[in-house]
């Protein structure tokens, strides 16, 4: 069983679409994540949820709108996408809120062309 | 802002020697500290995990912490070849923050 999917995993688009990617944990975790891996492999928070609240909402533009559902899903809508929107995303989950390890999912590589 | 650093690397070791990553972060209210390994085009993986100071052991894998330097490091002994991939390392706090990571490279 995967603990942390994500779909798709490889996304080709133009500039000005708008995407989304799904992402759900089966592990019973309260809290999950998105992350960016630009091409330097630096990963960066961009928003985090516990419970299906909004904890953390880094600096990103706000063409990125993250929707959970229920706490078992978090979901990513990116609307407009541009070239610099090329990256690897992933998601992630962990028990709780706080200094827990997290679960990453496979990862969605995106391409903006 | 709140900074996790490593070297880059890459780190080239021969295999079966001992291979040392670190990394320093800035953020004195870290409370737990993270080594994920990352093989290319996968997703990280969580190898080890410390809280308190000093060392904890997990077969090949040490990692330690002194938190008075605001530093970790993780130390591979018996390096392999399948050891070499990018480890990230990871301040855990009210956020995680990763570092760059440093690239393994474990030569047969």
């Amino acid at each position: 069983d995967t603990a942390v999917s994500q779909t798709p995993k490889y996304l080709v688009t133009q500039m000005g679409n708008d995407k989304s990617i799904k992402c759900e944990q089966n592990l019973g975790h309260d809290t999950m994540y998105w992350y960016k891996q630009d091409s330097k492999k630096f990963l960066k928070i961009m928003f985090s949820y516990n419970n299906k609240e909004l904890i953390i909402n880094e600096t990103v533009p706000n063409r990125f709108s993250p929707k959970s559902p229920d706490k078992a899903h978090l979901n990513l809508h990116i609307n407009s996408l541009e070239l610099g929107d090329s990256a690897v995303y992933f998601c992630a989950s962990s028990q709780e809120w706080g200094s827990y390890e997290q679960f990453f999912g496979p990862g969605t590589r995106l391409t903006v062309l | 802002q709140k900074e996790v650093e490593q070297n880059s690397g890459p780190l080239s070791v021969p295999e079966g020697a001992i291979a040392s990553l670190n990394c320093t972060y800035s953020d004195r209210g870290s409370q737990s500290f993270f080594w994920y390994r990352q093989y290319s085009g996968k997703s990280p993986e969580l190898i080890m995990f410390i809280y308190s100071n000093g060392d904890k052991e997990d077969g090949r894998f040490t990692a330690q912490l002194n938190k008075a330097s605001q530093y970790v490091s993780l130390l591979i002994r018996d390096s392999q070849p399948s050891d070499s991939a990018t480890y990230l390392c990871a301040a855990g706090g009210f956020k995680t923050i990763f570092g760059a990571g440093t690239r393994l490279f474990v030569k047969a």
